[in-house]
């Protein structure tokens, strides 16, 4: 059973041009969501938790700058600004009773081609 | 400095044989080691955790975790081509009052090549 939805799956950006992405949680089981990137050399970063419907969070990393807004309680976005290389962003989400032991899960992700 | 320190880079063995993965924390608040699985094309997907001294047995994978040096493996016997892909180890923090406990820090990864 499928927990995450991400959209797009693939997109091509111009250079300078910002991108919006979807993450769509299936099970409200798992309220926990968050995003992580990875990079070209395929290592994986946290980038944000948002637990609650109005959360936003702005991040700078190498390479792009970030804001993610949770819209609702199944609904997390992220835009994708000044980016310079290619990446992959990933939705997570785990489970009510949250906490060190509870197991994320990772949506399919969402990659991104700078042009 | 990577907090994670994986290796190695990437391992190749014969079908029916031992892949070995190892990972040292440099952060002693590192208390909770996940092994997560990769392959091409999709996300990652939890293999195992390990959360304390010792060996955790799951089929043909057993973790091995040893808080004192922080340090955590992973072993695959009997490996198959299907087990080829990406793996890392990921930690995260403890304590209750933590907010972080999503926040996983990932090793750099390890490429697997299990030939027929």
């Amino acid at each position: 059973v499928t927990l995450l939805e991400q959209n797009p799956r693939w997109r091509l950006v111009p250079r300078g041009q910002a991108v919006n992405l979807r993450c769509i949680l299936k099970n409200s089981q798992y309220p926990w969501m968050s995003w992580y990137q990875q990079d070209l050399q395929k290592q994986l970063q946290w980038l944000f938790t948002l637990r609650s419907p109005g959360d936003k969070e702005v991040k700078s990393l190498p390479g792009a700058d970030y804001l993610a807004t949770r819209v609702t309680d199944t609904e997390l976005r992220l835009q994708v600004a000044n980016m310079s290389q290619g990446r992959t962003l990933y939705c997570t989400c785990s489970g009510r009773d949250w906490g060190p032991y509870a197991e994320q899960f990772f949506g399919p992700g969402t990659r991104l081609t700078v042009l | 400095q990577q907090k994670v320190q994986q290796s190695p880079e990437s391992l190749s063995v014969p079908e029916g044989g031992m892949a070995s993965f190892n990972c040292t924390s440099s952060d002693r608040n590192f208390q909770y080691f996940w092994w997560y699985r990769q392959h091409s094309g999709e996300g990652p997907k939890a293999l195992m955790s390990i959360f304390s001294d010792g060996d955790k047995k799951e089929g043909r994978f057993t973790a091995h975790l040893n808080k004192a040096s922080l340090h955590v493996s992973l072993h695959i016997r009997d490996s198959q081509p299907s087990d080829s892909a990406l793996y890392f180890c990921a930690a995260s923090e403890g304590g209750i009052a933590s907010s972080s406990f999503s926040k996983l820090v990932f090793g750099q990864g390890t490429s697997l090549s299990v030939v027929p």
